[in-house]
């Protein structure tokens, strides 16, 4: 089914470990990006990419990293967790960037960071 | 930067009647696009309805309509005839026209009564 994959759905981590979200589309979008869920917060965006090759931060990108070294693929990089970084991660994309294209969202991973 | 503000953390509605959900946004720009996004309990995100802000006709999309008050900056979601289905976090989102930064408010969880 097309769409946008990501895996894990549940992650519990300990704190100062790493680990990588992971996001697959086969829309063939350009654009791909990582949001946060927090209660309360609504979605914040973390990193996002306009193409291969090519990132940006978001809102709140402290503590990740991205990069985009195929159109397919977009990986979340959590170098070394925090109980912060408890959270739902969505992974979303859209043909392009602008704000006219509609996001297709993946299912969320659920982090746990203890 | 761009800002959403969703009032009402909870709503309920008796099965088949009308609920108003409000949004309140802030930006300079003239060029934008506003989203309402479902959220079940599955926790997938679901475009509801798209507003394009250069469009005066507030969208609609069967039971889903929009109050679309440009000048007030407001952009509330009417949902006609509820169904059980319906009940879900509900989230009003901003995007720029030329930007890849898109803004969600906390959401509004709508609870629907049988």
């Amino acid at each position: 089914n097309a769409g946008v994959t990501q895996t894990p759905k549940f992650q519990v981590l300990k704190t100062g470990q790493s680990m990588t979200l992971q996001c697959a589309q086969d829309m063939n979008h350009e654009y791909m990006s990582w949001y946060r869920q927090d209660p309360g917060m609504g979605l914040r965006l973390i990193h996002y990419s306009v193409g291969a090759g090519i990132t940006d931060q978001g809102e709140v990108p402290n503590g990740y990293n991205v990069s985009r070294s195929t159109t397919e693929d977009f990986p979340l990089r959590l170098l070394s967790a925090a109980p912060s970084q408890t959270s739902v991660y969505f992974c979303a994309s859209s043909l392009e960037g602008s704000g006219a294209n509609v996001l297709t969202f993946g299912a969320g991973s659920r982090l746990t960071v203890l | 930067a761009q800002t959403v503000t969703q009032s009402q953390p909870e709503m309920s509605v008796q099965e088949a009647e009308t609920v108003t959900l409000s949004c309140t946004y802030d930006t300079s720009e003239s060029d934008y696009y506003l989203f309402w996004y479902k959220q079940p309990p599955s926790r997938q995100m679901i475009l509801v309805i798209r507003q394009e802000a250069y469009k005066q006709q507030n969208a609609t999309e069967n039971r889903f309509s929009v109050n679309f008050q440009k000048a007030a900056k407001s952009f509330s979601l009417k949902i006609s005839d509820s169904q059980l289905g319906d009940a879900a976090m509900y989230f009003c989102a901003y995007s720029g026209g030329n930007n890849n930064d898109m803004r969600f408010g906390a959401g509004t969880r709508l609870t629907v009564k049988p």
